[in-house]
C-alpha cells in the first residue's frame, strides 16, 4: 500500500485479556519500529526490527509484551493479560533502511487500546 | 544513555509571534537529530532533520553541539502551524532505535 497501515484503530478489551495489533510496513521498508503513545505523554520506544538482525527489545514494558516480524513484511504487537496502564495509542513506523542518516520514519494512524 | 527532552509541555503564542520550541539532548557522540510533527487528527510526520539543513513551513532549527540542542524555530507563527512536535535523536554510531522527547504542543491564537 501507500503508507503504513495499522489494525485495528481501536480496540476496547476488558482487564486480562490478550490483544494482538496488527502492523503492515510500506513494502521495502527493512526497518520496523513499534512506539506507545499514552495520553498527555510522549513516544515510548518498544522494540525495532532491521532486517534479518534480531530485534532492539530494549524498550518492552514487561514479559507481557512482545513482537514479531515476518521477513521484511507484518509486525504484529501482542500484549498479555492486558492492564489498565496499557491503555495507550500504539505507534507503529517503517523506514527504508536502517544506516544511519538515511531513514526517515513513516508512521501509521496507530491503534487506539482502551482497557477497561 | 541517550535522552532527548523538551521541556516545555504546552507553549501557546499569538499569530505573528515568533516561536522557538525547546530540545535538549544527552548523547556523548554525534547524533543525528529530527523534528517530528502531528498536526490534529493526522498522522506524526518528519518536519526536518539537521542534516539537511533545511527550512520547511517557515521553521528552522540548528544543531548546537556545545550546548546539546536543536531548538526549532520560526519568526512568525502562523495558525496552522498549530500542532504537537516532538524532537528526536539517533545516534550515528548505529542503526538503532530512534528516541522521541516528551513533545511540546504549540498552540497558535489568532
Amino acid at each position: 500500500g501507500a503508507g503504513v497501515s495499522q489494525s485495528p484503530s481501536n480496540k476496547v478489551t476488558e482487564k486480562g485479556k490478550d490483544v494482538e495489533l496488527r502492523c503492515d510496513p510500506i513494502s521495502g521498508h527493512t526497518a520496523l519500529y513499534w512506539y506507545r503513545q499514552r495520553l498527555g505523554q510522549g513516544l515510548e520506544f518498544l522494540i525495532y526490527f532491521q532486517g534479518n538482525s534480531a530485534p532492539d527489545k530494549s524498550g518492552l514494558p514487561s514479559d507481557r509484551f512482545s513482537a514479531e516480524r515476518t521477513g521484511e513484511s507484518v509486525s504484529t504487537l501482542t500484549i498479555q493479560r492486558t492492564q489498565q496502564e496499557d491503555s495507550a495509542v500504539y505507534l507503529c513506523a517503517s523506514s527504508p533502511m536502517g544506516l544511519a542518516g538515511a531513514n526517515v520514519l513513516t508512521f501509521g494512524a496507530g491503534s487506539r487500546l482502551t482497557v477497561l | 544513555a541517550q535522552r532527548v527532552t523538551q521541556p516545555e509541555k504546552l507553549l501557546s503564542v499569538f499569530k505573528g509571534a515568533p516561536v522557538e520550541l525547546k530540545c535538549n539532548y544527552s548523547y556523548s557522540g554525534s547524533p543525528e537529530l529530527f523534528w517530528y510533527v502531528q498536526y490534529s487528527r493526522q498522522r506524526l510526520q518528519l518536519l526536518l532533520r539537521h542534516i539537511s539543513r533545511e527550512s520547511i513551513k517557515g521553521f528552522t532549527a540548528d544543531l548546537n553541539k556545545g550546548e546539546t540542542s536543536f531548538h526549532l524555530k520560526k519568526p512568525f507563527a502562523q495558525e496552522e502551524d498549530s500542532a504537537m512536535y516532538y524532537c528526536a535523536l539517533r545516534p550515528l554510531s548505529n542503526t538503532g532505535k530512534l528516541i522521541f522527547g516528551q513533545g511540546t504542543t504549540l498552540q497558535v491564537k489568532p
